[in-house]
């Protein structure tokens, strides 16, 4: 059963600041990966889905990378905003259906 | 396009109610799932559905039922409410069942039963 990791579970930083957020899978054999934000008392929204031929994915200053041979997944955040504060989520679909696992998530805060 | 749409926002029933988390999608989505969140738990998949008329039972099934009657409305009933299900509820629809697809999350609704 894949198991989805995400350490840790909150991070705290000066604006400005480049930041990497981890996620770890336990199943290699993935169709793909995606990277979720949360604001508070909000839904989930895409981020970056990630196909598993794939190595890395971009839009503006996120950047999101994936090692299969691993099983390691990194959400880099270029120059840090207050804006950016939020909960991010990695999420593993099961075998090819669109039935994800997800990890419990980084709660991030950008200080202004 | 409204996207997905939950209702209610927030609900509080007592013990053994019953009530229905409504969900409906304006894009033509083929599969539609739900989901609950937990402290500690993250998110856990509930029911989801690969088209009109079918269903089938996530990780967390009991206690609740699901029915896919028209491909926009994907509602989730509770049969007899416990504190357990002190939740928070997402719905999700995304284009197909197959996994690659951008998926799209309601607002959520919030759960609470005393």
């Amino acid at each position: 059963k894949q198991e989805v990791t995400q350490i840790p579970a909150a991070l705290s930083v000066p604006e400005g600041e480049n930041l990497v957020l981890n996620c770890s899978f336990t199943d290699s054999a993935i169709y793909n990966l995606q990277w979720f934000r949360q604001d508070p008392g909000k839904g989930l929204t895409s981020l970056l889905l990630i196909q598993s031929s794939q190595r890395e994915q971009t839009s503006g200053r996120l950047n999101a990378s994936l090692d299969k041979s691993s099983g390691r997944s990194t959400l880099y955040i270029a120059a840090s905003q207050p804006g950016d504060s939020a909960t991010y989520l990695c999420a593993i679909p099961q075998g090819g259906s669109e039935k994800l696992v997800f990890g419990k998530g980084t709660k991030l805060t950008v200080n202004p | 396009n409204a996207g997905v749409t939950q209702t209610p926002k927030f609900q509080v029933l007592k013990t053994g109610q019953s009530m229905t988390l409504q969900c409906a999608q304006d894009m033509n989505h083929e599969y539609m799932s739900w989901y609950r969140q937990d402290p500690g738990m993250g998110l856990r998949l509930i029911h989801y559905s690969v088209g009109a008329g079918i269903t089938d039972q996530g990780e967390v099934p009991n206690g609740y039922n699901v029915s896919r009657s028209t491909t926009e409305d994907f509602p989730l009933r509770l049969l007899s409410a416990a504190p357990s299900q002190t939740s928070v509820y997402f719905c999700a629809s995304s284009y197909s069942a197959d996994s690659g697809n951008t998926i799209y999350f309601g607002e959520g609704s919030w759960l609470t039963v005393v």
